[in-house]
């Protein structure tokens, strides 16, 4: 069965400092892999998307994750937080099932940045 | 290009009672998903939608029922509500149902409270 593991509920860092959010997804085949902003009371955002084409992937307001396959890894960095991105962030794999598919989502990790 | 749209944002209403959520895709979307999302569970799929035909379900009880529309709109119904149906319901449009990398784009949600 594919899941996700966002490891750390909460976590708060600095404007300025590195923000590190980790994901770890079990999957038996090739996982497509999504990470998800969601802001006070809005709906989900699409940060970026893992499919197979490169390893590393930027997406948007200066976000990006790696795939590592051999740590079954996908965690969302960004080098240096602003006050903005005060958020919840999800990570998120694509299931298939029966053909058709759905979004299995982590816990979701709340990061708090401090001026 | 419109997003996708979600009425009514906010809803109150009492144990026992049913309701009716909306949601509007994207231009061209003929995929629609639902998700539930509350602080214990997390966010989790009820059901997707493609071409007026429900494609999956999640592990929900019955009073929970969706349908879509010629035009990709659906709506859901949960019947009999409980306490535990409070949540924030979050749809979410994509192109294809059966792309694994396909992006899905989500709506603002209907914050459902009952009391």
């Amino acid at each position: 069965a594919q899941s996700v593991t966002q490891l750390g509920s909460h976590v708060s860092v600095s404007e300025g400092a590195l923000v590190l959010l980790r994901c770890n997804y079990s999957s038996s085949v090739p996982p497509y892999l999504f990470w998800y902003v969601q802001y006070p009371n809005q709906g989900l955002q699409l940060l970026l998307k893992y499919t197979s084409a490169a390893t590393l992937v930027k997406g948007i307001n200066g976000f990006e994750a790696e795939f590592k396959k051999s740590e079954t890894s996908f965690h969302l960095t960004k080098p240096s937080a602003h006050m903005s991105d005060a958020a919840e962030y999800f990570c998120a794999v694509r299931r298939s099932s029966g053909g058709y598919n759905k979004l299995i989502f982590g816990a979701g990790t709340r990061l708090a940045v401090h001026p | 290009k419109a997003g996708v749209t979600q009425t009514p944002r906010y809803l109150i209403k009492t144990r026992g009672q049913q309701v009716t959520l909306s949601c509007s895709p994207i231009s061209g979307h003929r995929s629609v998903s639902w998700y539930q999302q509350t602080p214990g569970q997390g966010l989790q799929f009820l059901f997707e939608y493609f071409s007026e035909t429900q494609r999956n379900k999640g592990n929900f009880p019955g009073r929970f029922s969706g349908r879509q529309f010629s035009n990709s709109r659906s709506e859901m119904n949960v019947s009999t509500l409980e306490l535990g149906d409070s949540a924030l319901y979050l749809c979410a449009s994509s192109t294809e149902a059966w792309q694994p990398n396909t992006e899905a784009f989500f709506g603002q949600g209907t914050r459902l409270t009952v009391v």
